[in-house]
Formats: structure tokens, C-alpha cells, sequence
């Protein structure tokens, strides 16, 4: 399996703090996607970076890639209790069209 | 709505008996995915189309498991003979391929129990 492994498995940490996730894989990848699930739902796309981007903002998302670690960190500022999800990184290989997704970090962010 | 959608929202079947999903992508996106998720796992890919080609299946998709996606617009997913392991989150998503990097639009999933 070319899936991005996650790290923590689990983030519990208080409301207004920040939180940080990573994700290593072993591949070479075209774009590296980051994804958050609610519980029993669907997935949902938050950022993309492409393989030659070193980092992205969105609102309160920050993302980097690093290419030579193979590694990716999603960093969520300022948390809120409505961030409590499983988030998932998700690479898109340069040989293939498929998006293969990790094992997720579940955070909680506790009011 | 103009989202994906998905239905059923659950399934509830006896081992044995034959299930079919149905997933309707977004109008303008020409490519559909299925995707199977189990408690804590992240989505294991399963097979995907583009318009109605069905461009690539799992190796881990045995030959109970079809998917269709006549005039490339809606797809279906079939389960032949349910087995007690095929339980799990079946999710759908379509994105538009372009020159672009893509990005997957995910239906809410239909929740399949095998008793």
C-alpha cells in the first residue's frame, strides 16, 4: 500500500489551542490532500499542495510538505470544539490516478 | 442539493443475500469513485470510473463486488453473497479531472450490516 501513515492516531487538546498532525509516506506523490470526517459522515476536502509547494494557508489551516522527508504537517490554529473530526491525509501518486487515503488522526478538541 | 449523493443511508441484509448501492455524483464531474471504510480505518479505494469506463478496480475487490456507471452519469455498486466482513461505510466520490490537481467530493456513505 502506497497510504500515508498519520501521526498521532489520537489529538485531545483544549479549545483555542493549536493542532498539529503529520503525515509520512514512502511514494513519490503529485499532490498530498488533507481530508476531515465527522463522525459517520462523509469526508470532506480542506487543502491540496502540490509535490513543488512547500506550504498553503486556509483560514486557520496551515499546511507543509516536504518532498526530501516525504512528510506532511496540517497545523489548525486557535481550535474549537467543532473541529472535533478524524482528519486524513490523502496522496495522489505522479504514476497513477487513484487518491490513497491514511489511517486518520481522530481530534478532539474539548470546550 | 447538488452534492453527491448516496443511497441507501443504511442497509441492513442477512449473509447470503445480494445488496446494491446507488450513488449520484456531482452533474458536471467526470469521474466517480467507491471507496470502502471500516471503524477507524481511513477509505480503502475500491474502483473508480471515468465517464463510463470503469478505469481502474482493487486488487482487494474480489469478483463479488461490480460496479456500473451506465451513460456516465449515476453509479451502482452490487455486493453478490454478503459476507459478515463486507460490513462497512461504502462512500462515493466524484471530482471533475482536469489539468489541475484533483480534489474528491465524498457522498455521505451508505452504512452496510451483514447479520
Amino acid at each position: 500500500s502506497q497510504q500515508g501513515e498519520e501521526d498521532p492516531q489520537a489529538l485531545s487538546i483544549q479549545e483555542g489551542e493549536n493542532a498539529t498532525m503529520n503525515c509520512s509516506y514512502k511514494t513519490s506523490i503529485n499532490n498530498l490532500q488533507w481530508y476531515r470526517q465527522n463522525s459517520g459522515r462523509g469526508l470532506v476536502h480542506l487543502i491540496l499542495i502540490r509535490s513543488n509547494e512547500r506550504e498553503k494557508h486556509s483560514g486557520r489551516l496551515r499546511v507543509t510538505l516536504d518532498t526530501s522527508k516525504k512528510s506532511s504537517s496540517l497545523l489548525i490554529t486557535a481550535s474549537r470544539a467543532a473541529d472535533t473530526a478524524s482528519y486524513f491525509c490523502a496522496l495522489q501518486e505522479t504514476s497513477g490516478s487513484r487518491l490513497t487515503f491514511g489511517e486518520g488522526t481522530q481530534l478532539t478538541v474539548n470546550p | 442539493d447538488t452534492g453527491v449523493s448516496q443511497d441507501p443511508r443504511h442497509k441492513i441484509t442477512k449473509r447470503g443475500q445480494n445488496v446494491t448501492f446507488r450513488c449520484d455524483p456531482i452533474s458536471e464531474h467526470n469521474r466517480l469513485y467507491w471507496y470502502r471504510q471500516t471503524l477507524g480505518q481511513g477509505p480503502e479505494f475500491l474502483t473508480y470510473f471515468q465517464n463510463e469506463a470503469q478505469l481502474e478496480k482493487s486488487r482487494l475487490l474480489s469478483d463479488r463486488f461490480s460496479a456500473e456507471r451506465p451513460k456516465g452519469s449515476f453509479s451502482t455498486l452490487e455486493i453478490q453473497r454478503t459476507e459478515q466482513g463486507d460490513s462497512a461505510m461504502y462512500l462515493c466520490a466524484s471530482s471533475f479531472k482536469g489539468p489541475t490537481n484533483e480534489k474528491l467530493f465524498f457522498g455521505s456513505g451508505t452504512q452496510l450490516s451483514v447479520l
